[in-house]
């Protein structure tokens, strides 16, 4: 079982769209969540902290829910700006000596006119 | 303030030769990692530096890989020799402190293609 699992993709939608990517996780140590954004040929930005409580910023919306290890992104109304490959990202302790960041294979989005 | 930056952007090399990669690190950030993206894979950790120390390098591929951060500034890594297994892209980060909080920045990525 993959570390972090993400929706294969890709995922075409229309401006104005709604969509939303799932993610799961498999070490339930894990302490932080995150979604970054890498556009192509670029590198992984953050975009946003995941939180237990929810968080929203703007137009996007995390969600956790550590029992189920399970993360989520929503994109409401959709921008032709928001074409990427969305990563979930989880970090560890490694047990040996550091912090890692675990990356999914990531989803990408294609917002069509 | 100036971002993560790497050098090469793009290296071409064939298999048997040595190709050293640069990343120079956000000023004052202590923390600098490695990560690489093979083809069709995720992103993977590949060692993790505090200073001029490494902290964790449970993610390096084999000793075919060496990493320095000499004076805790910018960091390199060798490989000697390259396999065709081992293009892909590198990528470097750089934290102020190594933390499951804190943001990692990324810098655009080396491309190695071996052939």
């Amino acid at each position: 079982r993959k570390e972090v699992e993400q929706d294969p993709g890709p995922f075409n939608v229309p401006e104005g769209a709604t969509v939303a990517f799932n993610c799961t996780y498999s070490n339930s140590a894990s302490q932080s969540f995150f979604w970054y954004r890498q556009d192509c040929r670029k590198e992984p930005k953050l975009l946003m902290s995941v939180y237990s409580s929810g968080n929203e910023d703007g137009r996007f919306t995390a969600q956790l829910n550590r029992a189920s290890q399970y993360i989520s992104l929503l994109i409401r109304d959709s921008k032709l700006s928001d074409s990427a490959t969305y990563l979930c990202v989880v970090s560890s302790y490694s047990g040996a000596g550091s912090y890692q960041l675990t990356f999914g294979k990531g989803t990408k989005l294609s917002v069509i006119p | 303030e100036a971002g993560v930056t790497q050098f090469p952007s793009h290296s071409v090399i064939e298999k048997g030769q040595t190709v050293t990669l640069r990343c120079d690190p956000i000023s004052g950030h202590d923390n600098l990692y490695w990560y690489r993206r093979v083809m069709g894979k995720e992103i993977k950790f590949l060692l993790h530096f505090v200073k001029e120390s490494k902290q964790d390098e449970s993610g390096m591929p084999n000793n075919r890989f060496l990493a320095e951060r000499t004076g805790g500034t910018y960091s390199t890594l060798k490989v000697q020799p390259a396999e065709l297994e081992d293009s892909g892209v590198y990528f470097c980060a750089s934290s102020q402190a190594d933390r499951a909080s804190y943001e990692q920045y990324f810098g655009p990525g080396t491309r190695l293609t071996v052939t």
